[in-house]
């Protein structure tokens, strides 16, 4: 069991540019979480999914930001029209069940975006 | 919304110290993790808990669910457990995690 994989680990873009994240859940997980992590920041929640559906997208901009959870494939975070304050360290995490049923989540090494 | 606060935010000691990082919260929860971040890595999750007290090698998690209150506990303390470590928790009826700000620890040989 691979875990949870995210790539790429680390990402420049230029302002303005598209930035693209994948996440892979592990096998057998349905629910995928993102997160992301300001420099010298916590954790912020942006967006919680399921296959096919977005549960909760409250932590996510309004503007440039979108996520999915395709029936086929993995999880992506899509950032559009970058700006220098995008950069921070994108988190994967996805669990089998709801987290309130007590299973844990797993999460994926992150992702480190750069906007130059 | 679950406020979560973590102390000491930042714990420098002498390796075979005993550790203590604490974590409080303020809305009931269904359980809460602790996690652990090294400088430029990635999440590993180390416990996840609902009540009493889990073990896993050297590391000893507690939680008080009347108090609202978690620790983590290391014994014998190494320099290779310097990091992060971040309690978190999810917001009552929903499935965010609030995550405290993070306890870096720092063991000298």
């Amino acid at each position: 069991n691979a875990g949870v994989m995210q790539n790429p680990r680390h990402l420049v873009r230029r302002r303005g540019q598209e930035a693209r994240l994948r996440c892979s859940p592990m096998k057998g997980h349905s629910h995928v979480y993102w997160y992301r992590q300001l420099p010298e920041e916590g954790l912020k929640f942006m967006v919680y999914l399921q296959k096919e559906n977005i549960i909760d997208e409250s932590g996510m901009p309004k503007e440039r930001f979108s996520a999915e959870f395709p029936k086929e494939g993995p999880s992506i975070l899509r950032i559009q029209q970058v700006v220098r304050g995008d950069s921070a360290a994108y988190f994967c995490a996805s669990s089998p069940m709801s987290f309130r049923t007590g299973n844990g989540y797993t999460f994926g090494s992150g992702t480190r975006l750069t906007v130059v | 919304k679950n406020e979560v606060e973590q102390s000491p935010q930042n714990l420098t000691a002498q390796e075979g110290e005993f550790i203590t990082i604490n974590c409080s919260y303020s809305v009931g929860i269904s359980a809460l993790h602790w996690l652990q971040q090294h400088p430029g890595g990635g999440i590993v999750s180390l416990f996840m808990l609902s009540s009493g007290k889990k073990k896993h090698g050297r590391l000893i998690a507690t939680i008080n669910i009347q108090e609202k209150h978690s620790s983590l506990h290391i014994t014998a303390s190494h320099p290779r457990d310097s990091a992060v470590y971040i309690c978190a928790v999810p917001n009552f009826g929903n499935e965010k995690l609030t995550f405290g700000t993070g306890t870096r620890l720092t063991i000298i040989p």
